[in-house]
């Protein structure tokens, strides 16, 4: 079946050092959305990206989508204490369900 | 503006209890969708209603059960509780079936015991 992997599952940085996750799907996706769920909150959407060796920014955050549309990283440079979440790729398949399967996630944690 | 609203905000059951998590949105979207979080495996998709009048599972549909009362509303049910079922569950909806972000309501944490 259709599967996102996401890597990896827990980072700890120090304020100001880089952070990425990767994500993985087994088969190649229409699309790839982010989102960031903070601490007891809900997932909010980020970004997302549809062709292939798609590169997006916001601010810190940089989204890239593979030339095969197989895979996604999110990078973020200089975190903050704000960044701190966790961070959710979802995949969309061919098919126009609008359904999305989600990665497991990568939780960061940012230390002052 | 609302946007996703979702009832009980919390729930403890005991197994074999029912009962019937409640979402609503005020976004005229199309599409609605039922997702539980368990730690370290994302959000997994119950069930999903493209419009209103259609329901689809989704990847883990076993033990629930859906209604799309109308176009707002969208309600997952839980017809005798399972401990495997404890979960933080979320309803999301979007404007239509095309590549659009899924907006969330705040979540059901949901204990059986």
């Amino acid at each position: 079946g259709q599967q996102v992997m996401q890597i990896p599952q827990y980072q700890h940085v120090q304020e100001g050092e880089d952070f990425t996750t990767y994500c993985n799907s087994s088969t190649t996706l229409s699309n790839i959305q982010w989102y960031k769920q903070r601490p007891g909150g809900h997932p909010v959407f980020l970004i997302q990206l549809v062709k292939s060796g798609e590169v997006k920014k916001q601010k810190r955050l940089t989204f890239q989508f593979g030339e095969a549309k197989k895979n996604s990283s999110l990078h973020i440079t200089a975190t903050q204490t704000t960044d701190v979440g966790t961070y959710f790729c979802a995949g969309g398949f061919s098919g126009n369900t609008g359904k999305l399967i989600f990665g497991q996630g990568t939780t960061l944690q940012v230390k002052p | 503006n609302a946007g996703v609203t979702q009832t009980p905000k919390f729930q403890v059951l005991k197994t074999g209890q029912s009962m019937t998590l409640q979402c609503a949105q005020d976004m005229n979207h199309n599409s609605m969708y039922w997702y539980r979080q368990d730690p370290g495996m994302g959000l997994r998709l119950i069930y999903y209603s493209a419009s209103e009048g259609t329901t689809d599972k989704g990847e883990v549909p076993n033990g629930y059960n859906v209604s799309r009362l109308n176009k707002r509303e969208f309600s997952l049910r839980l017809e005798s509780a399972a401990p495997s079922q404890t979960s933080v569950y979320f309803c999301a909806s979007i404007e239509s079936l095309s590549n659009q972000p899924q907006h969330f309501g705040d979540g059901t944490r949901l204990s059986i015991l």
